[in-house]
């Protein structure tokens, strides 16, 4: 059972938005700035889209933006397009862990 | 360009030892903390260990400590995880990745892997 809880799956259309949840406590998403999320495609290796809550790593496209509220952090990917569809991870640092934790992972399909 | 290249996929034995490792080129060996991170099939990523191989400072999650080991040769770039005894529950696809855009002090550690290596396909199998 992972320590930061997300969505097996969400769907979405083409050209649309959409959003995935990751949430935690108050001892790690709540009670730091240090949230990432990483896209993962099948058979390949994980790609950084969002730190620090917000922030974009040079080249990751503008379509994808991250937030927080209490102990809730969000992607949200806007104007949805086929190459979208993968798997999605939040990470945030925790008080209680000696490295950074994981959520679960969701499924994004685009329709 | 800056990036990690990962050993080739292995099959061992429950019980065999085995070594991977993860060449970082294109930057600064030395001076980025490195990670390991472990996919079972099917699931999702876990955190094995980091390494500083400036000073090969080497933390652990609870989860993987004591079954594994990490270790860095700066002189060669490398980054290593070494298995001493296999277990099945070992096979998974394990990736090597750096860090730029963290930090890592005595107290917290918020690190960001922002560079990721292809991968290693460990399978262990009677």
């Amino acid at each position: 059972q992972s320590a930061l809880a997300q969505p097996a799956s969400v769907s979405g259309s083409l050209g649309e938005p959409i959003t995935i949840s990751c949430t935690g406590t108050s001892s790690d998403i709540g009670g730091f700035n240090s949230v990432s999320w990483y896209q993962q495609h099948p058979g390949k290796a994980p790609k950084l889209l969002i730190y620090d809550v917000t922030d974009r790593p040079s080249g990751v496209s503008n379509r994808f933006s991250g937030s927080k509220s209490g102990n809730t952090a969000s992607l949200a990917i806007s104007g949805l397009q086929a190459d979208d569809e993968a798997d999605y991870y939040c990470s945030s640092y925790s008080r209680s862990s000696t490295l950074k934790i994981f959520g679960g992972g969701t499924k994004l399909t685009v329709l | 360009e800056a990036q990690l290249q990962q050993s080739g996929a292995e099959v061992k034995k429950p019980g065999e030892s085995l070594r991977i490792s993860c060449r970082g080129s294109g930057y600064t060996f030395s001076n980025h903390w490195i990670g390991w991170v472990r996919q079972m099939p099917g699931r999702g990523l876990e955190w094995v260990g980091i390494i500083y191989p400036g000073d090969s400072e080497t933390r652990y999650s609870p989860s993987f400590q004591g079954h594994v080991t990490i270790s860095a040769d700066k002189s060669i770039s490398t980054a290593y995880l070494h298995w001493n005894t296999l277990k099945a529950s070992d096979t998974a696809m394990y990736y090597c990745a750096y860090d730029t855009l963290g930090y890592c002090s005595a107290t917290s550690c918020p690190l960001v892997f922002d560079h990721w290596g292809q991968g290693t396909l460990v399978t262990v199998s009677s």
